[in-house]
């Protein structure tokens, strides 16, 4: 399975809370999940990746757990802010032997109120 | 330094007719993606092309689909006799190499729509 399975599909969250989106996959040979957060009309850009042999990272307010066990992880925004309001999708690639190819999640459409 | 270019923005076009999509990769990349990404869906893997070849087309409809990367110029994906179900966000992304969890930097995006 090549699936990657994303929630909730919309999220909205008053300023200064924590926005949690959840990803969960199937194929265990996956070794590298990054974030993308999209605007309208723009491109995906990289938010936030890691990679299975850790559990957290964190950059700034964003931060991904991840559960290798259980096939999941998530993305972690703290204080959220107005301008964070955007699409966040999660991937997975199977870095080695598919040139990075990217396997997205459905998408989750922020709002964060002021 | 330029980030991936892509042109035109927005296409329109009536059903039966040819659609080309242009990309040209950040200064120094030399692989490039193609993503499509339906109303209200998440971006989908087409075709991985470095120059002059197509590494893998897994994610390319086997047909009206085809995509180049030639050794001069952007790459081209090539839509022949579109449908309205062609119609779709299209985002081209490059790296610098093929490579253990190399980033991949993502265009704006071509908006094609099919009437």
């Amino acid at each position: 399975q090549q699936q990657v399975k994303q929630s909730p599909q919309s999220l909205i969250v008053q300023k200064g809370g924590i926005s949690i989106i959840n990803c969960a996959y199937e194929n265990t040979a996956f070794d590298y999940f990054p974030w993308y957060q999209q605007f309208p009309g723009k491109g995906p850009a990289l938010l936030i990746a890691i990679r299975p042999d850790v559990s957290e990272k964190k950059e700034g307010r964003f931060t991904i757990s991840f559960n290798k066990s259980a096939k999941q992880f998530s993305l972690h925004i703290m204080d959220s802010q107005p301008g964070d309001s955007a699409t966040y999708f999660c991937a997975a690639s199977i870095g080695e032997t598919s040139g990075s190819r990217l396997t997205f999640g459905e998408g989750t459409q922020l709002t964060v109120n002021p | 330094n330029a980030g991936v270019m892509q042109n035109p923005r927005h296409l329109v076009r009536r059903r039966g007719q040819e659609a080309r999509l242009r990309c040209s990769p950040m200064k120094g990349h030399s692989h490039v993606y193609w993503y499509r990404q339906l109303p209200e869906e998440g971006l989908k893997f087409m075709v991985y092309l470095q120059k002059e070849n197509i590494i893998d087309e897994s994610g390319m409809p086997k047909e009206r689909f085809s995509a180049e990367f030639p050794k001069e110029g952007p790459s081209i994906l090539r839509i022949q006799q579109v449908v309205r179900g062609d119609s779709a966000a299209y985002f081209c992304a490059s790296s610098p190499k093929w490579g253990y969890q190399e980033t991949q930097y993502f265009g704006p995006g071509t908006r094609l729509l099919v009437l």
